[in-house]
């Protein structure tokens, strides 16, 4: 079983919709979990950072962390053409600097 | 307001050839990373150094080795390229206990 695993769509929704992205992890040690998002031939760029369960918004965005199903999840509302992009979550054991990834989900959002 | 820098966005290189890419961050970061990504395997962490001096292999070092002799420069090294490390390189620098900050990328083509 991967560490991480997310799906990588690729996903298609009309502008102004909800999107929903997540991942699973199996290793109960990670305590940090940020999603990245990617532009086609860019590096990827932080989205959001928590720390723990429970939710943060930031704008349009909303991450969610749920440890007791390790469980993972951006929203994005209000969707726009802008937001077609890969997103990658990726997560950290505390005391660890290195970060493992998801594949990424591939999203585009269509005007 | 570009943070790490990546010297090349794009490369040609002849198979046999040893290549260098440098990445450079403006930022004081501890630690450095160069990733490869690939469509369908993600990113993957080819070596990263926690100090000046200092590395450590990732989950694919082989045909690489990486220099730091500086802080704020990290350089990945194929010693003798081949077609299958044609691929997009990406460096990234971190400090504890955050994210990482990604550069644009290199993509490197071996012919």
């Amino acid at each position: 079983q991967k560490e991480v695993e997310q799906d990588p769509g690729p996903l298609s929704v009309p502008e102004g919709a909800i999107v929903s992205l997540n991942c699973t992890y199996s290793n109960s040690a990670f305590q940090y979990f940020m999603w990245y998002r990617q532009y086609s031939r860019k590096g990827p760029e932080l989205l959001m950072y928590t720390y723990s369960s429970g939710n943060k918004e930031d704008g349009r965005f909303t991450a969610q962390v749920d440890k007791s199903s390790k469980y993972i999840s951006l929203f994005i509302r209000d969707s726009q053409p802008s937001d077609s992009a890969t997103y990658l979550c990726a997560m950290r054991v505390g005391s660890n600097y290195k970060l493992t990834f998801g594949k990424g989900t591939l999203l585009t959002v269509n005007p | 307001d570009v943070k790490v820098t990546q010297s090349s966005r794009y490369l040609v290189k002849r198979t046999g050839e040893k290549v260098f890419l440098e990445c450079v961050q403006d930022m004081d970061h501890e630690n450095m990373f160069w990733y490869r990504q690939d469509p369908g395997l993600g990113l993957r962490l080819i070596y990263f150094s926690y100090d000046v001096k200092m590395k450590e292999k990732g989950d694919i070092p082989e045909g690489y080795s990486v220099s730091r002799e500086k802080k704020e420069r990290f350089s990945l090294i194929l010693e003798s390229a081949s077609t299958n490390q044609t691929s997009m390189y990406l460096c990234a620098s971190s400090t504890a206990p955050y994210g990482y900050t990604f550069g644009s990328g290199t993509r490197l083509t071996v012919v």
